[in-house]
């Protein structure tokens, strides 16, 4: 299986830092690398699709980037509604493991 | 608009079989830009990858290592809704499970958790 590493695991920030969240895969996966954003009790979101296309409805402070095996997530100018827990995922290949997602708190 | 409705028991007995099903709005299971994912999380496991079913002249079906020996999923084309069932659950199987679509977005095959259904909260106890 490919194995997802995300760091770090959690991250305190305030409203307006830039964020970078990083995404390792024990392998290659080319570019297809997916992000999600997981607010408790609700479901998970798709905020970035094939490393750097923005999900539709999602704003435009979101940003992936990379290919191969490291990937980023960028969030620039962080809102209140942000906070959240954000997890990679690769679709390259079955089983399509998740990262074990990066808490970003406020400080 | 897509939408994915589960339904299915929040508690199970291990000598049961945990069973989930999620019905389809807006799309149809045997499309052929789509696949069918569940996905499961728990706090010791995360978010972990259970299987899917998907079209493409003939249906096909995948399962994560941790499942396949007990794992079936079954999909309803007149319904329009595929299921989980998981054989012989242990408490290690309490989770919140999700059903997933996964749009393919380009011809590569590969696909991206657009929508999903509610969750189950699913809890395995005698």
């Amino acid at each position: 299986d490919i194995q997802m590493t995300q760091s770090p695991s959690s991250l305190s920030a305030s409203i307006g830092d830039r964020v970078t969240i990083t995404c390792r895969a024990s392998q290659s996966i080319t570019s297809s690398l997916n992000w999600y954003q997981h607010k408790p009790g609700k479901v998970p979101e798709l905020l970035i699709y094939a490393a750097s296309n923005l999900q539709s409805g999602v704003p435009s402070r979101f940003s992936g980037s990379g290919s191969g095996t490291e990937f980023t997530l960028t969030i620039t100018s962080l809102q209140p509604e942000d906070f959240a827990t954000y997890y990679c995922q690769q679709s390259f290949t079955t089983p399509h493991t998740f990262g074990q997602g990066t808490r970003l708190e406020t400080k | 608009q897509v939408q994915l409705q589960q339904s299915g028991p929040g508690l199970v007995k291990p000598s049961q079989t945990l069973s989930l099903t999620c019905a389809i709005s807006g799309d149809t299971v045997s499309s052929g830009t789509a696949a069918w994912h569940w996905i499961r999380q728990s706090p010791s496991r995360g978010l972990e990858w259970l299987g899917r079913t998907y079209y493409r002249s003939m249906w096909f079906t995948d399962y994560g290592a941790s499942v396949k020996s007990r794992m079936i999923i079954k999909r309803d084309t007149s319904e329009n809704h595929f299921s989980l069932h998981l054989q012989s659950p242990t408490p290690e199987d309490s989770a919140i499970y999700y059903c997933a679509r996964g749009i393919f977005y380009d011809t590569t095959g590969y696909d991206a958790f657009d929508i999903w259904g509610q969750g189950t909260l699913v809890t395995v106890a005698s």
